[in-house]
């Protein structure tokens, strides 16, 4: 059964940098996109980023495009989002999930920037 | 991007009621839709993909309908844990995933 897991979160200083994964389990990940979803305190779901199923494309969403990156790496399994320069409205849990017919998400990793 | 809108915003109901969401698209997305319910502290989870697929383990009081720009999520008849925030998300593959506003239905 699909599994995602994510890890990396914690707490950061404004302007600070974080590394999250996501390891996969369950399905072929080198032949699935993935994307990043995150939700801030008591707010609505927001979509953060999206790679090809290969690593050929990759899109971001404009509040974070130029700070963030998503990644995988086929061969471990895994997908990733590196965090630059971070503010205190990024303070969110970030989701990893699968594309495809049926969706799947991880449980989220908590993000808390501030100072 | 596509926008989803979502409503109502908040909805009252009572243990047995028959309970309706609907989600409208900006523009056409096919059947690509998909609901979540999500308590506090929780992941969001799937109720229903490709607007009308009941994943699996979801009762069967849920059910979704629409195509194109219309959906509505129904829940037949409200049980005590369907107290909670649900969520419409378009993910039809040329466009990046947009989420409803939400809806929480309490008592």
């Amino acid at each position: 059964q699909v599994q995602l897991v994510e890890s990396g979160g914690g707490v950061v200083q404004p302007g600070g940098s974080l590394r999250l994964s996501c390891a996969a389990s369950g399905f072929n990940f080198s032949n699935f996109g993935m994307h990043w979803v995150r939700q801030a305190p008591g707010k609505g779901l927001e979509w953060m980023a999206f790679i090809r199923f290969d690593g050929s494309n990759k899109y971001c969403a404009d509040s974070v495009k130029g700070r963030f990156t998503i990644s995988r790496d086929n061969s471990n399994n895994t997908l990733h989002l590196q965090m630059e320069s971070l503010r205190r409205e990024d303070t969110a849990t970030y989701y990893c999930a699968k594309e495809g017919v049926q969706l799947n998400w991880g449980q989220g990793t908590l993000v808390t920037v501030s100072s | 991007d596509i926008q989803m809108t979502q409503s109502p915003s908040t909805l009252s109901a009572s243990v047995g009621d028959r309970v309706t969401i609907t989600c409208r698209a900006s523009q056409s997305i096919s059947k690509w839709l998909a609901w979540y319910q999500q308590k506090p502290g929780k992941a969001p989870k799937v109720l229903i993909y490709k607007a009308s697929t009941l994943e699996s383990g979801v009762p069967s009081r849920f059910s979704g309908t629409g195509s194109g720009t219309e959906f509505t999520l129904t829940i037949s008849r409200l049980q005590p844990d369907d107290f909670a925030t649900y969520y419409c998300q378009q993910y039809n593959s040329y466009s990046p995933w947009t989420f409803g506003q939400g809806t929480k239905v309490e008592i």
